[in-house]
């Protein structure tokens, strides 16, 4: 099916144990990106991607490791969960348009339960 | 801290009234865009506004932008209950290094 998916939807596990949340869309965007969105704190980036290959660091990377091998995957790895980790995480892609970004496509997000 | 700022928080009104939201930013943007969120989804984007650009329509939406103010509304007309919702507006930032900035959310409940 076309759209961006992600997976698993719901994960328990424990801290210091390594977990890595999948993201996959089919429209070929050039752009994709990885949220957390905590009550409180609305939606905060963690990594971003320009492309295959290229990624750069948002506003809360730390503990967060991100590759882009392919256009189409961009997986998101906690290398040692802690419960602060604990949060609802969200994939999204973009195009652009010149100097500026077009709509963001969210997937449906993973909640992640760090005990 | 964030670029996009949502005020109200939450507001609750009956079904066939008008809602409004407003959204303050602090720097120069390219555009700024809102979003709805239904309860335990993702994101959906309702409407897009660049900065040369005062208002915008879309079916019951409307949007307004004043750069002067680094402000922006969203107006939804004669709500329903489907409107129910958290509405965020996100902001592409002129040498934002490539990312939306996300405000806080307003939560609209729209009442029977």
């Amino acid at each position: 099916d076309a759209g961006i998916t992600q997976s698993p939807r719901y994960k328990i596990t424990e801290t210091g144990r390594q977990v890595t949340l999948m993201c996959h869309q089919t429209w070929s965007h050039s752009y994709m990106f990885w949220y957390r969105q905590d009550l409180g704190h609305g939606l905060r980036l963690i990594y971003y991607s320009a492309a295959a290959d290229i990624t750069d660091k948002g506003e809360v990377p730390d503990g967060y490791v991100v590759s882009r091998s392919k256009t189409e995957n961009f997986p998101l790895t906690l290398e040692s969960a802690t419960r602060s980790q604990t949060s609802v995480y969200f994939c999204a892609s973009s195009t652009r348009s010149g100097s500026s970004y077009n709509e963001q496509f969210f997937g449906p997000g993973t909640r992640l339960t760090v005990l | 801290s964030q670029q996009g700022e949502e005020d109200p928080q939450a507001l609750s009104i009956q079904e066939g009234e008008n809602a409004t939201m407003n959204c303050s930013y602090k720097t120069s943007i390219n555009n700024l865009q809102w979003y709805r969120q239904n309860s335990g989804r993702g994101l959906v984007h309702l409407i897009l506004i660049r900065s040369n650009e005062r208002e915008k329509h879309s079916g019951r939406l409307r949007v307004t932008l004043d750069t002067s103010k680094k402000s922006s509304s969203l107006l939804i007309t004669a709500s329903r209950a489907a409107d129910t919702a958290s509405y965020f507006c996100a902001t592409d930032a002129m040498g934002g290094g490539n990312k939306l900035t996300f405000g806080t959310g307003t939560q609209l409940k729209v009442e029977l």
